[in-house]
């Protein structure tokens, strides 16, 4: 197994360029998520599904979207790129768990954005 | 509404000491888990240890346990026999049963061991 995939590995965007952040994972995991890590503040969760066709909005999601039209793939979108959005993006997947979680969430390598 | 506390912006530990890393958690989930993750400057996420708010024994995976207080909303890592290869920074995390797996992240501790 791949595991959790994320491409690109870099980016450079200019200010009001969109661009969209590859993510895919090959485990059947129902539960997807983008987070954003950001110098002395954690990861943040974006967005996330909980199977193909459903998405919700996470703590941080201006600015992005998020669509899932199968199990194995998540794309991020950023439709109009900001210099606030330098950042790096993480995607993770897990398998949705009845009883609560139980299990950690996988995350991918990772994708550095610099918005200039 | 979970959060997730780490109070600890950078520790040091000598090689092959023990070290504690705290964090503290605020939930009102009935049912929850509890994650460590470390990060090396390569940047990759590495899940290291997971305690789930209803077990009633700490984890232990190798060098790495988790001193878990329920009743002080603490789940502390302790790791033993430090490594050089252990510095990195280490995240806290949660996901509760009421809030299905979105996980809560900690600030994160930069610890740096010292030969």
């Amino acid at each position: 197994n791949a595991g959790v995939t994320q491409t690109p590995k870099f980016q450079v965007l200019k200010t009001g360029q969109s661009m969209t952040l590859q993510c895919a994972q090959d485990m059947n995991h129902e539960y997807m998520s983008w987070y954003r890590q950001d110098p002395g503040m954690g990861l943040r969760l974006i967005h996330y599904s909980v199977g193909a066709g459903i998405t919700d909005q996470g703590e941080v999601p201006n600015g992005y979207n998020v669509s899932r039209s199968t199990t194995e793939d998540f794309p991020l979108r950023l439709l109009s790129a900001a210099p606030s959005q330098t950042s790096v993006y993480f995607c993770a997947s897990s398998p949705r768990l009845a009883g609560g979680p139980r299990e950690t969430q996988y995350f991918g390598p990772g994708t550095r954005l610099l918005v200039l | 509404a979970q959060k997730i506390t780490q109070t600890q912006p950078g520790m040091f530990v000598q090689e092959k000491e023990a070290v504690t890393l705290d964090c503290t958690y605020d939930t009102s989930d009935p049912s929850y888990g509890l994650f460590w993750y470390k990060q090396p400057s390569s940047g990759e996420m590495i899940f290291l240890i997971y305690q789930g708010s209803y077990d009633q024994q700490n984890a232990t995976e190798g060098r790495y346990s988790l001193n878990f207080q329920k009743a002080r909303k603490s789940a502390n890592l302790v790791i033993s026999a430090s490594q050089l290869g252990d510095s990195a920074m280490y995240f806290c995390a949660m996901s509760g049963s009421n809030t299905g797996n979105q996980f809560y992240f900690g600030t994160g501790t930069s610890l740096t061991v010292i030969p």
